[in-house]
């Protein structure tokens, strides 16, 4: 199957400071990705769509001046989070869907532990 | 999309055939019923999914019922790297986004 990959897959930050994290299509290309996150015991919640060559789209509750998403390229994603604090601290998941044949099965990153000390 | 409903947790043995259920009455004539699962602190993996038809693949079998309310995914023989929350989930052909409930905790004992 197709490989999305992230880094870091951990991060450990002060307070205030700013932390940028990748998502990357190895072997295929997408205009489109997700961006999770989970909290400990907690199922994935989604975040934010990202969309290659236009603004992400946010889901409610999520504030998109702190959580900033570029899509660089059709295999880059990038997901900041500015002026961390120890509430941000958590599982940060994306992923991409893969169209072939009509499926659209999703391929998931290991993801990244973000803590903010 | 449709809400699922899924046991919190489910216990199996090493070997045995793992039965995880999911209630969807909800459905609509559209949408797909998908699997993933998710060991701890990795990413989802899918594992299969179906829309009418029952579905086997590498990794397991779905089953779904006739009038699509719900459905079973069978691991024919569990081993212990099965152990892992497993999420029904049901979305549109056409809809990327995925929602994800609380799944069922699949514990495989030795």
């Amino acid at each position: 199957g197709a490989v999305v990959s992230q880094h870091p897959s951990w991060v450990i930050c002060k307070s205030g400071t700013s932390v940028k994290i990748e998502c990357r299509s190895l072997d295929f290309q997408a205009t489109t990705m997700f961006w999770y996150r989970q909290f400990p015991k907690q199922s994935l919640m989604l975040m934010a769509t990202s969309n290659e060559g236009s603004k992400a789209t946010y889901e409610q509750g999520v504030e998109k001046d702190k959580f900033l998403i570029n899509h660089a390229s059709l295999t880059l994603s990038t997901l900041t989070v500015t002026s961390a604090h120890p509430e941000d601290s958590s599982f940060y998941i994306c992923s991409a869907p893969g169209d072939w044949g009509g499926d659209n099965e999703q391929f998931f990153g290991p993801g990244t532990r973000l803590t903010v000390l | 999309d449709a809400k699922t409903t899924q046991p919190p947790s489910m216990d199996c043995a090493e070997g045995r055939a793992a039965n995880l259920p999911c209630n969807h009455s909800t459905i609509s004539g559209n949408e797909y019923v998908y699997w993933y699962r998710q060991i701890h602190s990795q990413g989802p993996q899918y594992i299969i999914h179906g829309l009418k038809n029952n579905e086997t693949n590498e990794m397991a079998s779905l089953i779904i019922t006739e009038d699509r309310k719900s459905s079973t995914l069978i691991l024919p023989h569990a081993t212990l790297r099965d152990t892992a929350v497993y999420y029904c989930i049901v979305k549109g052909g056409s809809n990327y986004k995925l929602t994800f409930g609380k799944g069922t905790l699949l514990t495989v004992n030795p």
